[in-house]
């Protein structure tokens, strides 16, 4: 199976601009994650989506949103961004049910650099 | 809330020489899950291993191993005689549904290791 692909790799943006990041699972999987990653900050986990319904969302402010769509891919969207938007974005996917069931498998990541 | 602790930053080995990598859990949760991944240059998350809470049995997985106790809430993993390959950042995570999903994962701050030809 192919793995979680993330669109795109690299991406510039400069303050107040939005962007959307994209986020392809591996094929079966529809439990979709999103998490940033800093140097500061670490791993945070921002949220959650499966069946095109946002399960669970961490401490993140209202400029971090996202969707799925019924093929179970998902975008992420940053409204308004900031410096500390910096980060590499990381998608998951995991099953839904059975055994393996809580397994995240991850993509390359998305770098975003907000100037 | 929950918090998973990796005390060791960096760790230098060189090649052909055990290392373990220490992590620590809390949570007030009885089911839970423990997972360590790894990340090398190229950046992607890659999953080692996932354990429950119910299961305390140590695994071994080629030159990987992991030691589980949860009377000490600690969840951790060695590599034996290392290679240079294994240089990457190691994470240790914890998730449970009373965070709110089985999914989200609390991550610590990870160790990076670095194994010297």
């Amino acid at each position: 199976k192919a793995g979680v692909t993330q669109t795109p790799r690299y991406l510039i943006k400069t303050r107040g601009q939005q962007v959307t990041l994209s986020c392809s699972p591996i094929s079966g999987h529809r439990s979709v994650s999103w998490y940033q990653q800093t140097p500061g900050q670490g791993l945070q986990f921002l949220f959650e989506y499966f069946s095109e319904t946002q399960r669970n969302k961490g401490n993140f402010p209202g400029r971090f949103s996202g969707r799925q769509f019924s093929n179970s891919r998902s975008e992420m969207n940053v409204s308004t961004l900031e410096l500390g938007d910096s980060a590499l974005y990381l998608c998951a996917s995991s099953e839904e049910q059975g055994a393996r069931s809580n397994e995240q498998f991850f993509g390359p990541g998305t770098r975003l650099t907000v100037l | 809330a929950q918090k998973v602790t990796q005390a060791q930053t960096e760790i230098s080995v060189v090649e052909k020489e055990d290392v373990t990598l220490d992590c620590v859990y809390e949570t007030r949760d009885t089911t839970y899950y423990l997972f360590w991944y790894k990340q090398p240059p190229s950046g992607e998350l890659v999953f080692l291993i996932r354990r429950n809470s119910f299961d305390e049995q140590n695994e071994i997985s080629g030159r990987y191993s992991w030691n589980f106790q949860k009377s000490t809430s600690s969840f951790n993993f060695t590599i034996t005689a290392s290679q240079v390959v294994d240089s990457a950042v190691y994470f240790c995570a914890l998730s449970s549904i009373s965070s709110g999903s089985a999914r989200q994962l609390t991550f610590g701050s990870g160790t990076q290791l670095t194994v010297l030809p």
